[in-house]
């Protein structure tokens, strides 16, 4: 059964530095999407990030980088230059390429921003 | 993109109580989803709903306890029934191509439930 696992209940970083997110996932799959989610104090779900996994190139959205070890099966989100908007809960979530299944999602990290 | 909004956006009810849900898109799309996040908990899918069908459930959840409308492409309803504590959570519905397309899901704000 696929899994996805984020160690890391809370973290905190002091605003304009750099923080990093770990997640990692459990499947036998070879085709995939790897996301990573932000949940603000507003509840609404933002998608930051995705990655295929038929990609070797680590994808990045401005200040958001994502580090992909296909073989590790791990999945980082680097958050450069924090800023007191990035406060939130973040879900990495993994889904099967081209196959109805449901999109599974971890369990979130808290991330505070130190002003 | 897809805007969506649900209604109502908290509750507070009391137990054997049932709650009606509603969530409503800005566009017509084919694939509804519900989840249930509960306290400091990552979303778990209740179930897919698509217009013209019924809901397909998750493992775990059932349709007596919540059931699900899809009268249309831009809206559907989702029933707590015979509510418990134990259903405390946020209620989200979400959009998306689903079956593998690796598109982004577009979330409501979600619905807070307490139970009392």
């Amino acid at each position: 059964a696929q899994t996805v696992t984020q160690s890391q209940p809370e973290m905190s970083v002091q605003e304009a530095e750099t923080v990093t997110l770990s997640c990692t996932y459990d499947t036998s799959e070879s085709d995939y999407y790897l996301f990573w989610y932000k949940q603000p104090p507003s509840r609404q779900m933002i998608l930051v990030i995705r990655q295929e996994a038929y990609k070797q190139q680590n994808a990045t959205e401005n200040r958001f980088s994502v580090n992909f070890q296909k073989a590790a099966k791990s999945f980082s989100l680097k958050i450069s230059d924090s800023q007191l908007g990035d406060a939130a809960m973040y879900f990495c979530a993994y889904e099967v390429m081209n196959r109805d299944d449901k999109i599974i999602f971890g369990k979130g990290t808290r991330l505070h921003i130190l002003p | 993109s897809a805007v969506i909004s649900q209604k109502p956006s908290r509750d507070i009810c009391q137990r054997g109580t049932s709650l009606t849900i509603q969530c409503q898109v800005d566009s017509q799309v084919t694939m509804m989803f519900w989840y249930r996040q509960q306290p400091g908990q990552s979303l778990t899918l209740i179930a897919t709903a698509n217009q013209g069908s019924e809901a397909t459930y998750e493992s775990g959840f059932v349709i007596d306890k919540f059931p699900i409308s899809r009268p249309n492409l831009t809206f559907s309803t989702l029933t707590v029934s015979n509510m418990s504590p134990e259903d405390s959570s946020i209620y989200l519905c979400s959009v998306g191509p689903g079956q593998g397309a690796g598109e982004t899901q577009y979330f409501g704000p979600g619905t807070r439930l307490l139970v009392l």
